[in-house]
């Protein structure tokens, strides 16, 4: 019974394609992230959305985008893949309203070719 | 510019003694730590948090002390197990102004047998 779930869990495309990763919590959470791990093992935030709404838009290229049909999916939309895009992507949803922790989902690992 | 900073890439210990890792913040804002702790191929799981009106929080084989002048912390595992073999990323959030957790880079801890 994951709490959050994301896929797929490994994603092989070309350059310039179009792709979306999808994330699900079952934890009633109200606000979900999307993370980027980056070659350098940095966990960075990309978006932040609480109850659909977005709240934190990090500098990612427009390229990158966010949709939240309701409070437990936020899935990621990239258009015209490039090779500086490949990385794990994380999801992650926490209660919100500071003081809260965030769980993570097992990540995506894109690869760009 | 990294708010938040874990100094020591890597870390080995003998199974049985006290693993010590630390973390430095930069942004006086932030009010809530957070540990996390990863294994490869697996999202962050979190594993302890400290809010910044105490500075201690204990969970088992886990304890988290914060402080707050020298804007540190750090996490005591004692004993160190084995399993506690993985990267440990320090974070943290300010509860004000939405939930944004900023991780530092990790620490690699080995727990040798």
């Amino acid at each position: 019974d994951t709490a959050v779930s994301q896929t797929p869990k490994y994603l092989v495309t070309q350059m310039g394609n179009d792709k979306s990763i999808k994330c699900e919590q079952n934890l009633g959470h109200d606000t979900m992230y999307w993370y980027k791990q980056d070659s350098k093992k940095f966990l960075k935030i990309m978006f932040s959305y609480n109850n659909k709404e977005l709240i934190i838009n990090e500098t990612v290229p427009n390229r990158f985008s966010p949709k939240s049909p309701d409070k437990a999916h936020l899935n990621l939309h990239i258009n015209s893949l490039e090779l500086g895009d490949s990385a794990v992507y994380f999801c992650a949803s926490s209660r919100g309203g500071g003081f809260s922790e965030a769980f993570f989902g097992q990540g995506t690992r894109l690869t760009v070719v | 510019d990294q708010q938040v900073k874990q100094n020591s890439p890597s870390l080995s210990v003998q199974e049985g003694r006290i693993s010590i890792l630390n973390c430095d913040y930069t942004n006086s804002m932030f009010d809530y730590f957070l540990w996390y702790k990863k294994y490869p191929a697996e999202g962050p799981t979190f594993l302890i948090s400290i809010s910044s009106i105490k500075d201690k929080n204990e969970d088992g084989r886990f304890t988290v002390f914060l402080n707050k002048s020298a804007k540190h912390l750090s996490l005591h595992i004692v004993p160190s197990q084995p399993g506690d073999s993985a990267v440990y990323f320090c974070a943290a959030s300010a509860s004000m102004g939405g939930q944004n957790f900023v991780f530092g880079p990790g620490t690699r801890l080995s727990v040798l047998p």
